[in-house]
């Protein structure tokens, strides 16, 4: 099945710097890369995905990559701000008969320091 | 739109007991929702899949006969933690798919914590 690794585990920048989280994944067949956003004790929240078709995306002050070849995908945060700070997770997709199974990389914990 | 609500939020119970988790697409039919377990610093893993009215799919690993799960409708899905030990405090946290939404999309519930003493 999809294995997904995810680096680093903690991630601290200035604020106002940029941070890079990345990701691989085993499975070639994935198609869908989406990124979560998880405040302590709060549910995730999508903050982009990317399809398999699509080498970059970019919404604001977030951009994600994906590298299809490579089997590795990217988030890039610029011009962090304090509430950028939680844990984030990246997870690649599936198709297997119906619905798509999330698989979950190890979670990265970034903190902005002000 | 696509809201996922969860209840209870959080529970405390004594080891041998059995809990009930609700998780509720308000405002829109799943056909499909999640179950995942999150350990403290930990990441989501999926339990099982289920589908309304069908069995569920579960993980390996995941014990069906202690998790059980119900999809009985097309907006409720219930996980019940049968004979809870310490060992299953965790966060549980349910996801929904819309019908005829985007296969891929995922919207989460806000999670229950359970604590078994």
């Amino acid at each position: 099945g999809e294995n997904v690794e995810q680096h680093p585990s903690t991630l601290s920048v200035q604020e106002g710097d940029s941070a890079v989280i990345k990701c691989t994944y085993s499975d070639s067949a994935s198609n869908y890369f989406p990124w979560y956003k998880q405040e302590l004790g709060k549910r995730p929240q999508l903050i982009i995905d990317i399809r398999s078709n699509v080498g970059e995306k970019k919404d604001q002050r977030i951009a994600v990559t994906l590298n299809k070849t490579a089997k590795h995908f990217s988030l890039h945060i610029t011009e962090t701000q304090p509430e950028d700070s939680a844990v984030y997770f990246c997870a690649a997709s599936t198709p297997n008969q119906g619905a798509q199974k999330l698989v979950f990389g190890q979670g990265t914990r970034l903190t902005i320091n002000p | 739109g696509a809201v996922v609500s969860q209840h209870p939020s959080w529970v405390i119970c004594k080891s041998g007991t059995s809990v009930k988790i609700e998780c509720r697409s308000l405002d829109f039919q799943a056909t499909t929702m999640f179950w995942y377990r999150q350990f403290p610093k930990q990441s989501l893993m999926l339990m099982a899949t289920s589908n309304e009215g069908s069995k569920a799919t579960y993980e390996q690993g995941v014990e069906k006969d202690k998790f059980l799960i119900n999809h009985a409708s097309l907006t409720l899905s219930t996980l019940t933690v049968t004979s809870a030990h310490p060992e299953d405090s965790s966060f549980y946290i349910c996801s929904a798919r819309a019908l005829g939404g985007l296969k891929e999309t995922q919207y989460f519930g806000p999670g229950t914590r359970l604590l078994v003493l």
